[in-house]
C-alpha cells in the first residue's frame, strides 16, 4: 500500500558497515515492526514499536538499533553489518492490538 | 513466548481441488490468528484473520477454522486457481502481547 513506503528497496554494502533501512508510514498508525524474512524461517520479528519513543525488541533483535522519534518514521539501522543480516527487510503498522498488520514493499540488503 | 509450527512447508494441488494447510500455536492465551499471502516478490497481503471467539470464518473461496482445545488453525482454500500460487503464512498473537508470531510459510503450487 502506499501508506508504507521503505527505503531503499534494495541495498548491496559491505561488512563492518552501517546501514540504515527506512519506513515511512502515512496512515499515524501507533505500531510499527521490523521483521527480516530469510529461506526456512518466515518472517522473525526484529523490533517494534507500540508509539513514538517506545520501542522494545522482538525474537532476533541482536546487531540492530531502533528509534521513533516521530510516529509516521521508524528506522532500523545495522551499526556494523554482517554477512548472516544478509536478508529482506519488510516494516509493518497496524492502528491497534489486533488490528490488521499492513506490511511495506521490503528492502533487500546484500552485505559481502 | 509463542511458537508457531505450520505444515506442510510445500503443496501441490490441482487447479479446482481444495488446499489446506494447518498451524499449530503453543500459547494457550494466543487469541488473534492472521493468514498472509505473499506472492513472489511481493510482500505479505492479509488474506483472512479470525478471533478466539469464532470458531470458523468464510470470504468466498477461504475460509479459516479454529480448534482452541487442540490448539490449531487451519486455511482451506476450495477451486484453486493457478493465481492462488503462493507463499502462504500463518500467525498467532495474544491479547497482553502486542506481537505476531508467524509460522515458516507454505508453498502453493496450483496445476492447470
Amino acid at each position: 500500500d502506499a501508506g508504507i513506503t521503505q527505503s531503499p528497496r534494495y541495498k548491496i554494502t559491505e561488512t563492518g558497515r552501517q546501514v540504515t533501512l527506512m519506513c515511512h508510514q502515512t496512515w499515524s498508525h501507533s505500531y510499527m515492526f521490523w521483521y527480516r524474512q530469510d529461506l526456512g524461517h518466515g518472517l522473525r520479528l526484529i523490533y517494534y514499536s507500540a508509539a513514538a519513543d517506545i520501542t522494545d525488541k522482538g525474537e532476533v533483535p541482536d546487531g540492530y538499533v531502533v528509534s521513533r522519534s516521530k510516529t509516521e518514521n521508524f528506522p532500523l539501522t545495522l551499526e556494523s553489518a554482517t554477512r548472516s543480516q544478509t536478508s529482506v527487510y519488510f516494516c509493518a503498522t497496524r492502528q491497534g492490538a489486533h488490528q490488521p498488520q499492513h506490511f511495506g514493499d521490503g528492502t533487500r540488503l546484500s552485505i559481502l | 513466548g509463542e511458537n508457531v509450527e505450520q505444515h506442510p512447508s510445500t503443496l501441490s494441488v490441482q487447479e479446482g481441488d481444495s488446499a489446506v494447510i494447518k498451524c499449530t500455536y503453543s500459547d494457550s492465551a494466543s487469541n488473534y490468528f492472521p493468514w498472509y499471502k505473499q506472492e513472489l516478490g511481493k510482500r505479505p497481503q492479509l488474506i483472512i484473520d479470525i478471533r478466539s471467539n469464532v470458531g470458523e470464518k468464510k470470504d468466498q473461496r477461504i475460509a479459516v477454522t479454529l480448534n482452541k482445545t487442540a490448539k490449531h488453525f487451519s486455511l482451506h482454500i476450495t477451486e484453486t486457481q493457478p493465481e492462488d500460487s503462493a507463499v502462504y503464512f500463518c500467525a498467532a498473537s495474544t491479547y497482553n502481547t502486542d506481537k505476531l508470531i508467524f509460522g515458516t510459510g507454505t508453498r502453493l503450487q496450483v496445476f492447470p
